[in-house]
């Protein structure tokens, strides 16, 4: 069974600081990584997408991938309460375009 | 962007009845749409993988007789839950790939189910 693992949290951050978000896989072969933000009740909507080592930045947002050690992570910059979620990642099973997921990090922002 | 329209948003049925839930792409076409399922608290579990004009790949676990998978058009997916038991309830999920495109997948808005 191919996995995808993180940490359910919550993560609680007051506001303005640096949430980090960590993934572990499991499968070499996976190539594309992604992470959504899902909010309560709500259906997930895509943040981030990251397909090559390091660091990939948009706005607030950099996701970080290290597939030597599979390991892929999402920082968020000055974070707001309206970030509050929980943020699921994804990572193509190898030669696939089928997505496993995690179970989701919660994070709560506090002002 | 490329858009998925799922409905309904939330259906209550009794035991033992049929729910079916559609997917539509409005402005792409979808050759291969994704159907999940997630309980509280928990991840999205795919069910089933279901391509246009095929039969629909089911993932281990998942009964093909209790979740019926029609991809009939490239707009279209519909999934069908037949003699829905408690234990169905849950937030069902489609989700496409944008053919060309690879930046993750686009997700319909979800389908809360409860079944009484």
């Amino acid at each position: 069974q191919k996995e995808v693992e993180q940490n359910s949290g919550p993560l609680s951050v007051p506001e303005g600081a640096i949430a980090s978000l960590n993934c572990t896989y499991s499968d070499r072969g996976s190539q594309s990584f992604f992470w959504y933000r899902q909010y309560s009740g709500k259906s997930p909507e895509l943040i981030m997408s990251i397909y090559s080592n390091g660091d990939k930045e948009d706005g607030r947002f950099t996701a970080q991938l290290n597939k030597a050690s599979q390991y892929v992570s999402l920082l968020i910059r000055d974070s707001q309460p309206s970030d509050s979620a929980t943020y699921l990642c994804a990572v193509n099973r190898g030669g696939s375009y089928i997505p496993t997921f995690g179970r989701g990090t919660s994070l709560i922002v506090h002002p | 962007g490329a858009v998925v329209s799922q409905h309904p948003s939330w259906v209550i049925c009794k035991s033992g009845t049929s729910v079916k839930i559609e997917c539509r792409s409005l402005d792409f076409q979808a050759t291969t749409m994704f159907w999940y399922r997630q309980f509280p608290k928990q991840s999205l579990m795919l069910m089933a993988t279901s391509n246009e004009g095929s039969k629909a790949t089911y993932e281990q676990g998942v009964e093909k007789d209790k979740f019926l998978i029609n991809h009939a058009s490239l707009t279209l997916s519909t999934l069908t839950v037949t003699s829905a038991h408690p234990e169905d309830s849950s937030f069902y999920i489609c989700s496409a790939r944008v053919q060309g495109a690879s930046d993750g997948y686009t997700f319909g808005s979800g389908t809360r189910l409860t079944v009484v």
